[in-house]
This record gives structure tokens, C-alpha cells and sequence, in this order.
């Protein structure tokens, strides 16, 4: 079955630089969501979108924008790159049409690393 | 703000063993909460969703149970295997909106031995 596609898989970047993740959802799902991991810690909901449009927003910080397209993809945009930046960040997918009943089925995660 | 804490934080046991993973929320008023298992560097893969109205959901050895009220769950793991060794996470989702965030426990890390 197909699975949600994060891309790139590993990321290295300097501070101060600019990243921009992107997400595939699993066909048919129509709402995304971003969450950053990192070590030993917790995933952290910093945004969703259901239909293109903005649906929750946690702790995301203003460096950070994000947005999903017509054809429900998804990209996270992080600009001026902090150490702390440095994380497992995942995406993951879902539709409340049945069967998928709102479960979120993550992708691999994009390892960032800012040095 | 809704907290979900996770009993015990880590847990070895020896294969064949039957355990129970506890997950507490303070806000009862969930919409789902969701199992899942990460292995170390990895991603999240989803095991178990309880939707708010339900009590149980099973999946093979995998039994998880909800109790609003008292906010608790608990995932039952039937003749573990070593292969079960991972990080388990329990999420609550709070509201029935779509795109309404998951919010996470810290995760029980089991270990099986063979």
C-alpha cells in the first residue's frame, strides 16, 4: 500500500540558511500534518492543513511557514536555521472518509541536521 | 492544555511474556486516541486508533483499551517477541475537526529478551 513520501530523507544545512521539506500524502487522504521529534523527545505538532487550508497551529516558530497545494502535498519552509532546529521532522496523513476513520499514518521522517 | 504520561518509561521482559502499557491523559474529552511503535531512528507506525465511543480495539496480539472517564488507556501485548522491542507512543487527538493535532506521551521503550 502506499505510504506518505517525505522528502529529503537527511538534510544538512549551516545556521542561518533555508530548508524546505516536502511531504506526499497517501493518496485520497486530504489533510496533512507536521511535526517536529527531537532527540530523546516526543513528537510535537507544529501545523496542519485539511483541504489547502490552514486547520491547527502548535508551536511553530514565525522562522517557519507552511503550506499544502492543489494536489495536497505539502511543504514545510524553515528559514534562519537555529542549532536547535536540529530534528526528525514528520509528516503525516489522513482522511475521516472511510476506511481511514482519521488514523494518521506517518512518513519516514526528514532528519535535519544545522551545524 | 492536554498531558498524556506514559507508565513505565522503559520495560524489559523475557519472550512469551504478556504485558500492559498504561497511558493517561488529563483531558477526557478525546476524540480518538492512537497507538503507536517507533524503532529507533525511524519513523512512526500506527497500531491501534480507539475512537471516543469505543472501549477496545485488537489487532493480532495487540489489545488496546480506552476509558474516558478516568482517562486511561492501556496497550495490551499478548506472547511478546523480540521483534516487539521498540518505542511504544500513545497520542490523544482532542478535538473532531479534521486536522486536529495529536498530542503525545513520551513513550514506553520495551525491550523483549529472547
Amino acid at each position: 500500500a502506499a505510504g506518505v513520501i517525505q522528502s529529503p530523507r537527511h538534510l544538512i544545512k549551516e545556521k542561518r540558511e533555508t530548508a524546505t521539506l516536502k511531504c506526499y500524502p497517501i493518496p485520497r487522504h486530504d489533510t496533512v500534518y507536521w511535526y517536529q521529534q527531537g532527540p530523546g523527545q516526543d513528537p510535537q505538532f507544529l501545523i496542519s492543513f485539511y483541504e489547502k487550508m490552514q486547520s491547527d497551529k502548535g508551536s511553530i516558530p514565525d522562522r517557519f511557514s507552511a503550506q499544502q497545494f492543489s494536489d495536497y502535498h505539502s511543504e514545510l519552509n524553515m528559514s534562519s536555521l537555529e542549532l536547535g532546529d536540529s530534528a526528525l521532522y514528520f509528516c503525516a496523513s489522513s482522511s475521516r472518509g472511510h476506511p481511514f476513520t482519521d488514523t494518521q499514518y506517518f512518513g519516514p521522517g526528514t532528519r535535519l541536521t544545522v551545524l | 492544555k492536554q498531558e498524556v504520561t506514559q507508565i513505565p518509561a522503559a520495560l524489559s521482559v523475557p519472550e512469551g511474556e504478556n504485558l500492559v502499557l498504561n497511558c493517561s491523559f488529563t483531558d477526557s474529552a478525546i476524540y480518538n486516541l492512537q497507538w503507536f511503535r517507533q524503532d529507533p531512528g525511524k519513523g512512526l507506525t500506527s497500531l491501534l486508533l480507539i475512537q471516543s465511543s469505543q472501549r477496545e480495539q485488537t489487532s493480532g496480539r495487540l489489545n488496546a483499551s480506552l476509558d474516558k472517564s478516568s482517562g486511561r488507556s492501556t496497550l495490551y501485548i499478548a506472547a511478546s517477541q523480540p521483534g516487539d522491542s521498540a518505542t511504544y507512543l500513545c497520542a490523544a487527538q482532542e478535538a473532531a475537526t479534521s486536522g486536529s493535532r495529536l498530542t503525545f506521551g513520551e513513550g514506553t521503550q520495551l525491550t523483549v529478551n529472547p
